[in-house]
């Protein structure tokens, strides 16, 4: 089953505005991080936020997360056509005692954000 | 240029035939996975490999093999057992197996008909 479910599943915005994306999940995590993918691509690392993390910034993005809701949020300000994309958040669980889960990484099923110039 | 290369881009197969899809990094990473996606879906964890000589099935292994017998490479076979092969795979490796990003090759969309 999904790890991680995004939310919405897809947002419409207009070049200047704000987009904001959700994730939930419901297990215990190492660490959440968020992912883009331009259609029919290969995905590209955002940000990665530690579970001891509450709130992290890298340019334009703003990724916080609340480990007691089980939640985090992508905000991406000033948005720009070329931000058009998917977003997929992934969660990687501590490492387990039989080692399964070690590096996993279980991605939701995206949210699709289209920016209109 | 350092990155992670699938080859090829786009792949025909008829049912009941074997198919082996390519991935090499040359980023000294330790780790590398495969994925398939579906239309409108996530990534699905299909195996990966936290060192050479060593491979673990992930949540969908059935009707694939893979090998690691170079740092660099990750072959995935899709076997004639995969009961739906059609799909985009994407390979990925990362620096350790844990708590580093992963970086994703272009991805090999693989057709079978």
């Amino acid at each position: 089953s999904q790890q991680g479910e995004e939310d919405p599943q897809a947002l419409s915005i207009q070049e200047g505005e704000n987009a904001t994306m959700n994730c939930s999940y419901k297990t215990s995590i190492n660490n959440l991080q968020w992912y883009r993918q331009n259609s029919g691509r290969g995905l590209v690392h955002l940000i990665l936020i530690r579970s001891n993390e509450r709130e992290k910034h890298s340019g334009r993005l703003r990724v916080t997360l609340d480990t007691s809701k089980k939640s985090s949020s992508l905000l991406i300000t000033a948005s720009r056509a070329a931000d058009t994309a998917s977003y997929f958040c992934a969660t990687e669980r501590p490492r387990d005692a039989g080692g399964t889960s070690y590096g996993k990484l279980t991605f939701g099923q995206g949210t699709i954000l289209t920016v209109h110039p | 240029d350092g990155g992670i290369t699938q080859s090829p881009k786009y792949l025909f197969r008829k049912e009941g035939q074997n198919v082996t899809l390519s991935c090499e990094q040359n980023l000294n990473h330790d780790a590398m996975y495969w994925y398939r996606q579906d239309p409108g879906q996530g990534l699905r964890l299909i195996y990966y490999s936290q060192i050479v000589n060593d491979f673990q099935k992930g949540d969908i292994a059935e009707g694939y093999s893979v090998s690691r017998e170079k740092k660099e490479s990750f072959p995935l076979t899709v076997t004639s057992a995969q009961k739906n092969p059609t799909a985009f795979y994407l390979c990925a490796s990362s620096k350790t197996p844990s708590s580093y990003e992963q970086y994703f090759g272009p991805g090999t969309r693989l057709t079978v008909t």
